[in-house]
């Protein structure tokens, strides 16, 4: 089956910790993006890649950091630098970097820092 | 004032019953439009695109207002498995790629 997966579902981080998020889809979509949900609150955007080896910052990047080595793969590294990383993170992907692509999104991360 | 904004809900609606709600958006040069649907703790799953001229999906319907700048969609003859969030999705102004903004979410309880 085609789709995204993300693990861990749950993580749990002590504060000064970084902490990495895995993004994989096997649909064979270049682009490929990073949200983080909080309660009452819309999806905002931290980071989207538009094709391998390429990234940019979305709305809220401070405090976060992404690679692009492989199509597949889009990991979300939180650092230390984050000042309020608990939240619901999640991961999706499109054809391209389209307005009128449908984004596919992964099940989520919900990270919690102690 | 936000760029996308819904009324957060909850709406109750009777088994059967019809339910219809809004999200208006701040920018006039907004292409896309898109209704994504949220399951309590899941991911958002697009349940559909918002045309110019309206559009039907089975029991849902949305409409466009540019001029008024809102979105609505309606759920005609609910079901127990209508009710989740239901997220308005703009593309803004200048953003010819796929930077979405996502409203907050309307909650829909539909009860037996």
């Amino acid at each position: 089956d085609g789709g995204i997966t993300q693990s861990p579902k749950y993580l749990f981080r002590k504060e000064g910790q970084n902490v990495t998020l895995s993004c994989e889809q096997n649909l064979n979509h270049d682009a490929m993006y990073w949200y983080r949900q909080d309660p009452g609150q819309g999806l905002r955007l931290i980071y989207y890649s538009q094709i391998v080896n390429d990234f940019q910052k979305g709305d809220i990047a401070e405090g976060y950091s992404v690679s692009r080595e492989k199509k597949e793969s889009f990991p979300l590294t939180v650092t230390s630098a984050q000042k309020n990383p608990t939240a619901f993170y999640l991961c999706a992907s499109s054809i391209t970097l389209a307005a009128n692509n449908e984004q596919f999104f992964g099940p989520g991360t919900r990270l919690t820092v102690l | 004032r936000k760029e996308v904004e819904q009324d957060p809900g909850p709406f109750n609606v009777p088994e059967g019953a019809t339910v219809a709600f809004n999200c208006t958006y701040s920018n006039s040069a907004s292409q896309s439009f898109f209704w994504y649907r949220q399951d309590c703790r899941k991911e958002p799953k697009l349940l559909m695109s918002v045309y110019s001229s309206g559009n039907e999906d089975g029991r849902f319907t949305a409409q466009l207002n540019r001029a008024s700048q809102y979105i609505s969609l309606l759920i005609r003859d609910s079901k127990l498995s209508d009710s989740a969030t239901y997220l308005c999705v703009v593309n803004m102004k200048g953003d010819s790629w796929g930077k979405l903004q996502f409203g907050a979410g309307t909650q829909v309880v539909v009860t037996p």
